[in-house]
Protein backbone atom coordinates (compact mmCIF):
# COMPACT_ATOMS: atom_id res chain seq x y z
CA UNK A 1 0.00 0.00 0.00
CA UNK A 2 0.90 3.73 -0.88
CA UNK A 3 2.51 5.67 2.04
CA UNK A 4 3.73 9.15 2.80
CA UNK A 5 6.25 10.34 5.74
CA UNK A 6 6.87 13.90 6.23
CA UNK A 7 9.12 14.11 9.40
CA UNK A 8 8.55 17.47 9.94
CA UNK A 9 5.42 18.50 11.96
CA UNK A 10 6.84 21.90 12.52
CA UNK A 11 9.49 24.52 10.72
CA UNK A 12 10.23 27.91 11.39
CA UNK A 13 12.48 29.83 8.89
CA UNK A 14 13.34 33.59 8.52
CA UNK A 15 12.11 35.61 5.65
CA UNK A 16 14.49 35.37 2.68
CA UNK A 17 16.19 32.26 3.71
CA UNK A 18 15.72 29.04 1.95
CA UNK A 19 13.33 26.28 2.91
CA UNK A 20 13.39 22.35 2.00
CA UNK A 21 10.71 20.42 3.56
CA UNK A 22 10.75 16.62 3.45
CA UNK A 23 9.10 14.32 1.84
CA UNK A 24 9.65 10.21 1.63
CA UNK A 25 7.19 7.44 0.20
CA UNK A 26 6.35 4.05 -0.54
CA UNK A 27 4.75 2.69 -3.70
CA UNK A 28 6.20 -0.29 -5.50
CA UNK A 29 5.76 1.05 -9.05
CA UNK A 30 6.21 4.14 -10.24
CA UNK A 31 4.34 7.33 -8.57
CA UNK A 32 2.82 10.13 -8.82
CA UNK A 33 3.86 12.77 -6.82
CA UNK A 34 2.08 16.03 -5.60
CA UNK A 35 2.98 18.75 -3.47
CA UNK A 36 -0.10 20.85 -2.03
CA UNK A 37 -0.63 24.37 0.58
CA UNK A 38 -3.66 24.69 2.91
CA UNK A 39 -4.04 28.13 4.49
CA UNK A 40 -6.21 27.92 7.23
CA UNK A 41 -9.68 27.65 6.72
CA UNK A 42 -8.84 27.39 3.18
CA UNK A 43 -8.76 23.94 0.44
CA UNK A 44 -5.14 22.89 -1.10
CA UNK A 45 -3.78 24.41 -3.76
CA UNK A 46 -1.23 22.47 -5.80
CA UNK A 47 2.23 23.36 -5.64
CA UNK A 48 3.45 20.83 -8.30
CA UNK A 49 3.62 17.63 -9.53
CA UNK A 50 5.75 14.71 -10.79
CA UNK A 51 4.62 12.28 -12.90
CA UNK A 52 8.03 11.45 -15.58
CA UNK A 53 10.74 12.89 -16.92
CA UNK A 54 13.23 15.37 -15.56
CA UNK A 55 13.47 14.69 -11.85
CA UNK A 56 13.58 18.52 -11.27
CA UNK A 57 9.77 20.03 -11.72
CA UNK A 58 9.14 23.41 -10.69
CA UNK A 59 6.50 25.33 -9.97
CA UNK A 60 4.02 28.16 -8.75
CA UNK A 61 5.25 30.63 -6.31
CA UNK A 62 8.94 29.74 -7.10
CA UNK A 63 8.51 26.27 -5.50
CA UNK A 64 10.42 22.74 -6.31
CA UNK A 65 11.00 19.82 -6.27
CA UNK A 66 13.52 17.11 -6.62
CA UNK A 67 12.31 13.50 -7.44
CA UNK A 68 14.71 10.85 -6.37
CA UNK A 69 13.89 7.14 -6.80
CA UNK A 70 16.86 6.07 -4.80
CA UNK A 71 15.81 7.55 -2.01
CA UNK A 72 12.21 7.46 -2.23
CA UNK A 73 11.85 11.19 -1.80
CA UNK A 74 10.56 14.22 -3.06
CA UNK A 75 11.25 17.24 -1.12
CA UNK A 76 10.17 20.64 -1.61
CA UNK A 77 12.49 23.87 -1.90
CA UNK A 78 11.82 27.18 -2.21
CA UNK A 79 15.17 29.58 -2.03
CA UNK A 80 14.22 32.29 -0.59
CA UNK A 81 10.86 32.38 1.71
CA UNK A 82 8.43 35.00 2.14
CA UNK A 83 6.28 36.10 4.97
CA UNK A 84 3.20 34.86 3.07
CA UNK A 85 4.20 31.04 2.03
CA UNK A 86 3.62 30.39 6.04
CA UNK A 87 1.26 27.59 5.71
CA UNK A 88 0.73 24.03 5.92
CA UNK A 89 2.06 21.95 3.42
CA UNK A 90 1.20 18.44 2.23
CA UNK A 91 2.95 15.58 0.40
CA UNK A 92 0.66 12.91 -1.64
CA UNK A 93 1.60 10.18 -3.59
CA UNK A 94 -0.80 9.15 -6.06
CA UNK A 95 -1.03 5.78 -8.41
CA UNK A 96 -2.16 4.56 -11.97
CA UNK A 97 -4.79 2.49 -11.05
CA UNK A 98 -6.22 3.88 -8.45
CA UNK A 99 -8.61 6.24 -9.61
CA UNK A 100 -8.11 9.68 -8.22
CA UNK A 101 -7.02 8.39 -4.80
CA UNK A 102 -4.63 10.25 -3.10
CA UNK A 103 -2.64 9.75 -0.14
CA UNK A 104 -1.48 12.16 1.79
CA UNK A 105 1.39 12.87 4.32
CA UNK A 106 0.17 14.54 7.51
CA UNK A 107 1.60 17.70 6.51
CA UNK A 108 4.68 20.18 7.54
CA UNK A 109 3.29 23.58 8.96
CA UNK A 110 5.31 26.11 8.15
CA UNK A 111 6.12 29.42 10.20
CA UNK A 112 7.99 32.32 8.83
CA UNK A 113 9.92 34.49 10.73
CA UNK A 114 10.38 38.49 10.39
CA UNK B 1 -14.24 30.82 -13.97
CA UNK B 2 -15.91 29.87 -10.65
CA UNK B 3 -13.54 26.67 -8.37
CA UNK B 4 -15.47 24.22 -6.99
CA UNK B 5 -18.10 24.80 -4.32
CA UNK B 6 -19.12 23.35 -1.40
CA UNK B 7 -21.77 23.90 1.19
CA UNK B 8 -22.74 24.53 3.90
CA UNK B 9 -19.49 25.92 4.83
CA UNK B 10 -19.82 24.98 8.38
CA UNK B 11 -21.99 22.49 10.46
CA UNK B 12 -22.99 21.42 13.79
CA UNK B 13 -24.67 18.16 14.60
CA UNK B 14 -25.23 15.94 17.19
CA UNK B 15 -24.33 12.32 17.69
CA UNK B 16 -26.70 9.94 15.55
CA UNK B 17 -28.19 12.18 13.11
CA UNK B 18 -27.59 12.35 9.70
CA UNK B 19 -25.65 14.84 7.37
CA UNK B 20 -25.70 15.63 3.54
CA UNK B 21 -22.35 17.75 2.09
CA UNK B 22 -22.39 19.31 -0.97
CA UNK B 23 -19.85 19.84 -4.04
CA UNK B 24 -20.19 21.14 -7.01
CA UNK B 25 -16.91 20.87 -9.35
CA UNK B 26 -15.68 22.97 -11.90
CA UNK B 27 -17.33 23.10 -14.79
CA UNK B 28 -16.32 20.45 -17.42
CA UNK B 29 -15.00 18.24 -14.92
CA UNK B 30 -16.54 14.83 -14.99
CA UNK B 31 -14.32 13.20 -12.10
CA UNK B 32 -15.26 13.98 -8.10
CA UNK B 33 -13.62 13.05 -5.09
CA UNK B 34 -14.15 13.47 -1.77
CA UNK B 35 -11.53 13.17 1.69
CA UNK B 36 -12.14 13.90 4.90
CA UNK B 37 -9.32 15.85 7.26
CA UNK B 38 -9.12 15.27 10.79
CA UNK B 39 -7.46 18.22 12.67
CA UNK B 40 -3.71 17.41 12.37
CA UNK B 41 -3.85 15.16 10.01
CA UNK B 42 -3.70 14.84 5.97
CA UNK B 43 -6.50 14.32 4.03
CA UNK B 44 -8.42 10.78 3.79
CA UNK B 45 -9.70 9.58 0.59
CA UNK B 46 -13.59 8.50 0.91
CA UNK B 47 -14.67 8.22 -2.36
CA UNK B 48 -14.25 8.87 -6.26
CA UNK B 49 -17.05 9.27 -8.81
CA UNK B 50 -16.22 9.68 -12.66
CA UNK B 51 -19.50 9.89 -14.85
CA UNK B 52 -22.31 9.58 -11.79
CA UNK B 53 -20.50 5.73 -11.25
CA UNK B 54 -18.15 4.94 -8.15
CA UNK B 55 -14.81 4.23 -9.69
CA UNK B 56 -12.97 4.00 -5.78
CA UNK B 57 -13.82 3.44 -2.04
CA UNK B 58 -11.42 4.46 1.44
CA UNK B 59 -11.38 2.66 4.20
CA UNK B 60 -14.41 4.05 5.38
CA UNK B 61 -17.70 2.46 7.29
CA UNK B 62 -20.96 2.33 5.03
CA UNK B 63 -22.00 4.88 7.10
CA UNK B 64 -20.48 6.95 4.38
CA UNK B 65 -22.21 7.07 0.90
CA UNK B 66 -22.06 9.74 -1.75
CA UNK B 67 -23.91 9.96 -5.27
CA UNK B 68 -22.79 11.77 -8.31
CA UNK B 69 -25.68 14.34 -9.90
CA UNK B 70 -26.13 13.78 -14.03
CA UNK B 71 -24.75 17.65 -13.71
CA UNK B 72 -21.83 15.97 -12.10
CA UNK B 73 -22.60 17.49 -8.56
CA UNK B 74 -21.80 15.31 -6.08
CA UNK B 75 -23.36 14.82 -2.37
CA UNK B 76 -21.58 13.11 0.53
CA UNK B 77 -23.72 11.62 3.15
CA UNK B 78 -23.03 10.28 6.33
CA UNK B 79 -25.21 8.96 8.95
CA UNK B 80 -25.42 7.77 12.61
CA UNK B 81 -22.42 10.54 13.13
CA UNK B 82 -19.91 9.88 15.64
CA UNK B 83 -18.11 12.19 17.85
CA UNK B 84 -15.31 11.40 15.28
CA UNK B 85 -16.36 12.46 11.90
CA UNK B 86 -15.76 15.72 13.22
CA UNK B 87 -13.29 17.05 10.73
CA UNK B 88 -12.97 19.13 7.15
CA UNK B 89 -14.54 17.16 4.30
CA UNK B 90 -12.73 18.06 1.14
CA UNK B 91 -14.18 17.59 -2.32
CA UNK B 92 -12.03 17.90 -5.42
CA UNK B 93 -12.55 17.86 -8.67
CA UNK B 94 -10.84 16.93 -12.16
CA UNK B 95 -10.65 17.25 -15.44
CA UNK B 96 -10.59 14.07 -17.25
CA UNK B 97 -10.87 10.07 -15.78
CA UNK B 98 -10.43 8.34 -13.00
CA UNK B 99 -6.46 7.90 -13.23
CA UNK B 100 -4.16 9.61 -10.31
CA UNK B 101 -1.65 11.48 -12.79
CA UNK B 102 -4.91 13.91 -13.20
CA UNK B 103 -4.35 17.19 -11.31
CA UNK B 104 -7.42 17.52 -8.06
CA UNK B 105 -8.51 20.86 -7.57
CA UNK B 106 -10.08 21.13 -3.97
CA UNK B 107 -12.59 23.54 -2.55
CA UNK B 108 -12.69 24.91 0.45
CA UNK B 109 -14.72 22.17 2.71
CA UNK B 110 -16.80 21.52 5.47
CA UNK B 111 -16.20 21.96 8.38
CA UNK B 112 -18.84 19.35 10.46
CA UNK B 113 -18.40 19.23 13.99
CA UNK B 114 -20.18 16.66 16.00
CA UNK B 115 -21.29 16.96 19.96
Amino acid sequence: AQSVTQPDIHITVSEGASLELRCNYSYGATPYLFWYVQSPGQGLQLLLKYFSGDTLVQGIKGFEAEFKRSQSSFNLRKPSVHWSDAAEYFCAVGALGYGNKLVFGAGTILRVKS
Amino acid sequence: DAGVTQSPTHLIKTRGQHVTLRCSPISGHKSVSWYQQVLGQGPQFIFQYYEKEERGRGNFPDRFSARQFPNYSSELNVNALLLGDSALYLCASSPTGPASYNEQFFGPGTRLTVL
